[in-house]
C-alpha cells in the first residue's frame, strides 16, 4: 500500500539552515504537503507542492520535489528557535481525498 | 485567518460510552475530514465527507463510527461504544475542494478509562 517515510529527528543550531526529507510510495499523488506541529497544538498547513513542480519557496520555506525518486525535501532557512515542532509530509493518495502521512520529523533547535 | 474550530480539546469517557466530537469547519469549505493519531504512531485518515454524505472511509471506520452535519456549521464524529484502542488525538479538517489543500482544527485527545 501507500507509504510515506521521514527521518525521525534533526537537530540544528539557531541560524543553521534545516533539511528534512521525505519519500513517498504513491506515483500518482496529486500534491504533496508539509505541515507542522507544534506542541499540544494542531496541524498547520506550511506549505504544498503540485506534483507537476520540482520547486516550490515560500519565504524561508523551500520545497524540492524529484518525482523520479520519490523524494520531497523541506528546507528551512536561517531556523529560529520557534521553528522547533514536528513536521510531517503527506500525499494525497491514489484515492483523492485521504492524506497518507509519515511519522513526523522532530525539528530541535538549539540556541 | 478562517480555522477549522474543535470542541472538547480533551474528552474522558468510560469504556462502552458514547462520545461525540465536534468540529466547525471553514465557512466556504465543501469537504470534510477526520483524522486520529495515536500516541507515537501515526496519522490516520478515517473518513470524508461532502454533499452530506460519505465520500471515503478507512477501514478504521467500522460500524462503531458514523459522521454529521446536524446543521449548516457543525460536522461531528459519533464512537458508539468506545474501546481502550479508541484512544487518541482525534483531527478534523476541512477543504475547499477535494483536491486542495486540507486545513486541520487543533484536535480533541480522547482518553478512554
Amino acid at each position: 500500500g501507500e507509504d510515506v517515510e521521514q527521518s525521525l529527528f534533526l537537530s540544528v543550531r539557531e541560524g543553521d539552515s534545516s533539511v528534512i526529507n521525505c519519500t513517498y510510495t504513491d506515483s500518482s499523488s496529486t500534491y504533496l504537503y508539509w505541515y507542522k506541529q507544534e506542541p499540544g497544538a494542531g496541524l498547520q498547513l506550511l506549505t504544498y507542492i503540485f506534483s507537476n513542480m520540482d520547486m516550490k519557496q515560500d519565504q524561508r520555506l523551500t520545497v524540492l520535489l524529484n518525482k523520479k525518486d520519490k523524494h520531497l525535501s523541506l528546507r528551512i532557512a536561517d531556523t529560529q528557535t520557534g521553528d522547533s515542532a514536528i513536521y510531517f509530509c503527506a500525499e494525497s493518495g491514489q484515492a483523492g481525498t485521504a492524506l497518507i502521512f509519515g511519522k513526523g520529523t522532530t525539528l530541535s533547535v538549539s540556541s | 485567518e478562517p480555522e477549522v474550530t474543535q470542541t472538547p480539546s480533551h474528552q474522558v469517557t468510560q469504556m462502552g460510552q458514547e462520545v461525540i466530537l465536534r468540529c466547525v469547519p471553514i465557512s466556504n469549505h465543501l469537504y470534510f475530514y477526520w483524522y486520529r493519531q495515536i500516541l507515537g504512531q501515526k496519522v490516520e485518515f478515517l473518513v470524508s465527507f461532502y454533499n452530506n454524505e460519505i465520500s471515503e472511509k478507512s477501514e478504521i471506520f467500522d460500524d462503531q463510527f458514523s459522521v454529521e452535519r446536524p446543521d449548516g456549521s457543525n460536522f461531528t464524529l459519533k464512537i458508539r461504544s468506545t474501546k481502550l484502542e479508541d484512544s487518541a488525538m482525534y483531527f478534523c479538517a476541512s477543504s475547499v475542494h477535494e483536491a486542495q489543500p486540507q486545513h486541520f482544527g487543533d484536535g480533541t485527545r480522547l482518553s478512554i478509562l
